[in-house]
């Protein structure tokens, strides 16, 4: 693995149905991130991880749960999907949370909900 | 809150100069970053203002002002490749941790 992996590459799923979107990084990074990104709308971010056994919300957390057991992995879980929750999902992690914080981003997850 | 204000779309024409500027209301400022990103990629960092001034990479630079709460991408010399999304981003501290917060991007179209 080099950087940051996310899997799937895309997905569509029933309403209704629990889907986790995986995201993996090999740079050590204290901090990551989920965001969504959809059209005219930028990049949002959902939850994110300042260091491994902790998470925080950001700006749309509802409907997504999100979990950092170890330093390298960042699953996003969505329980009962929408289809509102359709968008492109990004992963992205950083060495620090602070101030300076280069983010490096996977190459996102499409994800469909009917 | 925090909010950032950029322009939808830029365009111009190959070799010219381009300036996407972006305006911020932020709780506290941690420094401004620029992104690119690529239709159908992701989003790359291009750089990081903390101070007031300008930075220069390459053909990319970025410049600051933190009395003004605003900054600029400017991009010389473009590139047909040039052509992408352009987002400022800010953090903002919020609850003890630093929050990242991106503005909703420029659209630069760059002709021939």
């Amino acid at each position: 693995i080099a950087g940051i992996t996310q899997a799937p590459t895309s997905q569509i799923l029933a309403a209704g149905r629990r889907m986790t979107l995986r995201c993996t990084q090999d740079m050590r990074h204290n901090a990551m991130y989920w965001y969504r990104q959809d059209l005219g709308l930028g990049l949002r971010l959902i939850h994110y991880s300042n260091t491994a056994g902790t998470t925080g919300k950001g700006e749309v957390p509802d409907g997504y749960s999100v979990s950092r057991a170890n330093t390298d992995d960042f699953p996003l879980t969505l329980a009962s999907a929408v289809p509102s929750q359709t968008s492109v999902y990004f992963c992205a992690s950083s060495s620090t949370s602070g101030g300076y914080n280069e983010q490096f981003f996977g190459p996102g997850t499409r994800l469909t909900v009917l | 809150g925090q909010s950032l204000e950029q322009p939808s779309e830029v365009t111009a024409v190959e070799g010219a100069i381009v300036q996407i500027n972006c305006t911020y209301q932020t709780s506290g400022f941690y420094g401004l970053s620029w992104y690119q990103q690529h239709d159908g990629g992701a989003p790359t960092f291009l750089s990081y203002n903390g101070l007031d001034g300008l930075e220069e990479t390459g053909r990319f630079s970025s410049f600051l002002s933190r009395s003004d709460s605003y900054g600029y991408l400017l991009l010389q010399e473009l590139q047909m490749k040039d052509s992408a999304s352009y987002f400022c981003a800010v953090r903002d501290r919020r609850g003890g941790s630093y929050i990242p917060t991106f503005g909703r991007g420029t659209s630069l179209i760059v002709h021939p």
